[in-house]
């Protein structure tokens, strides 16, 4: 089975500045790869994903990821963040012949002050 | 505007009460999804069903019983639950792109 590791539980960062959340899986057969954001009282919100093809994947509110097989990493990367990226971030990984079984780490709470 | 819908919201119950969480999808999508988010641990997969039928069984309690009518509903029956099960619950579905769709979950609170 899959595991995710998310190596930062929480992360500061200031506004207008870059952020990167850090993302790794455990296995080499072929995955698939989910980040969501999580804001409070919602539910997970799909930011990017990596099914196949380019390894850099660009997503929603200017988030990209680079999928990196050989380092089994998916970071998530933003040039400049805004006070409304305040949010916790998930990874999430299933193995290519795993129909919908999402395996997620923990979770990296990003927060952005002025 | 999720196109997962929950309800309800929130839900306070009782250990000895009997309650239901409804889940509905209006994306067109064939597999749902129960989660549930505890407090400083991952997100934990309870049950998938596929084109109504329940392919994943998570090792989750019988207490949690789930429902699934059609591919657009799913249900989550509650009875006889423990203070560690409360918990945002969050329904999801997904289609072709695997990607997961989330609802906005349902806050249990069991006393």
């Amino acid at each position: 089975a899959q595991s995710v590791t998310q190596l930062d539980s929480q992360v500061p960062v200031f506004e207008e500045a870059p952020v990167e959340l850090r993302c790794n899986y455990s296995s080499s057969v072929s995955v698939y790869l989910f980040w969501y954001v999580q804001y409070p009282n919602q539910g997970l919100q799909l930011l990017l994903k990596y099914l196949s093809g380019s390894t850099l994947v660009k997503g929603i509110n200017g988030f990209e990821a680079e999928f990196n097989k050989s380092q089994t990493s998916f970071h998530l990367r933003k040039p400049s963040v805004h006070i409304s990226d305040t949010a916790e971030y998930f990874c999430a990984v299933s193995d290519a012949d795993s129909w919908g079984k999402l395996q997620f780490g923990a979770g990296t709470q990003v927060v952005v002050t002025p | 505007e999720t196109g997962v819908t929950q309800t309800p919201r929130h839900l306070v119950m009782g250990m000895t009460n009997k309650k239901s969480l409804k889940c509905e999808q209006h994306l067109g999508h064939n597999a749902m999804y129960w989660y549930k988010q505890s407090a400083k641990k991952p997100l934990e997969l309870m049950f998938v069903y596929n084109f109504k039928e329940q392919t994943e069984n998570n090792s989750v309690p019988s207490r949690f019983s789930p429902e699934c009518p059609n591919s657009s509903h799913l249900f989550l029956h509650l009875h006889t639950l423990q203070p560690e099960d409360s918990a945002l619950y969050l329904c999801a579905s997904s289609q072709a792109d695997r990607a997961l769709h989330f609802g906005n979950g349902t806050r249990l609170t069991v006393t």
